[in-house]
């Protein structure tokens, strides 16, 4: 059972545009959400986050967004840079950071 | 930021064989460690909760005799695949709680990760 699903697994955008990738969950429990970003044979390295009692935040060019009532969350990362292609994972918790559980991650190409 | 590392960073080895893997937190205690396993294209999956001074817990489908955590200090977690199989390929990653300041200010709770032990067992 997916619990947070990514259904895009891949995304292709220009440099300078603006990458959105989604991200859908369907634990009502879920009350901290992150994202992270992996290259190939490396551990995640986290992004951003956001509490349920927020529905954005805002770090640099990434701003998550936070749909509680449609259980969805979004990535935005704008302007998009090729050094940002890599796999993209959000992450589910229950009360705070602990005990996450992934997306099947989101493959983002920047082309030039 | 937080460094995790894990050692070896890939491994193979002979069938049956017991493999350990090493995690440590370099610059932070950890009274909670995680060990998740991630096969190719797919999502990192969470294996278990490693508690410092106690036992482990176990997520559901994971054998615990199979996959045994030790969690001796604040700085080391300890994974052994034991009796390992062609089956228990795959990617290792540990990660340990903690906090990180953003770009932008202000404090967010994360976890950590490794770098991740590719294990390849023929």
């Amino acid at each position: 059972d997916q619990q947070v699903k990514q259904n895009s697994p891949s995304l292709s955008v220009q440099e300078g545009r603006i990458s959105i990738l989604n991200c859908d969950y369907t634990n009502s429990m879920f009350d901290y959400f992150l994202w992270y970003k992996k290259y190939p044979a490396e551990g995640p390295t986290f992004l951003i986050s956001i509490s349920s009692i927020k529905d954005k935040n805002e770090d640099g060019r990434f701003t998550v967004f936070l749909n509680k009532s449609a259980k969805h969350l979004s990535l935005h990362i704008v302007p998009s840079q090729p050094g940002d292609s890599a796999v993209y994972f959000c992450a589910a918790a229950t009360g705070g950071g602990n005990k996450l559980t992934f997306g099947t991650g989101t493959q983002l190409k920047v082309e030039l | 930021g937080a460094v995790v590392s894990q050692h070896p960073s890939w491994v193979i080895c002979k069938s049956g064989t017991s493999v350990k893997i090493e995690c440590r937190s370099l610059d932070f205690q950890a009274t909670t460690m995680f060990w998740y396993r991630q096969f190719p294209k797919q999502s990192l999956m969470l294996m278990a909760t490693s508690n410092e001074g106690s036992k482990a817990t176990y997520e559901q489908g994971v054998e615990k005799d199979k996959f045994l955590i030790n969690h001796a200090s604040l700085t080391l977690s300890t994974l052994t695949v034991t009796s390992a199989h062609p089956e228990d390929s795959s990617f290792y990653i540990c990660s340990a709680g903690g906090r990180v300041e953003g770009l932008a200010g202000g404090r967010q709770e994360t976890q950590y990760f490794g770098p991740g032990t590719r294990l390849l067992v023929l």
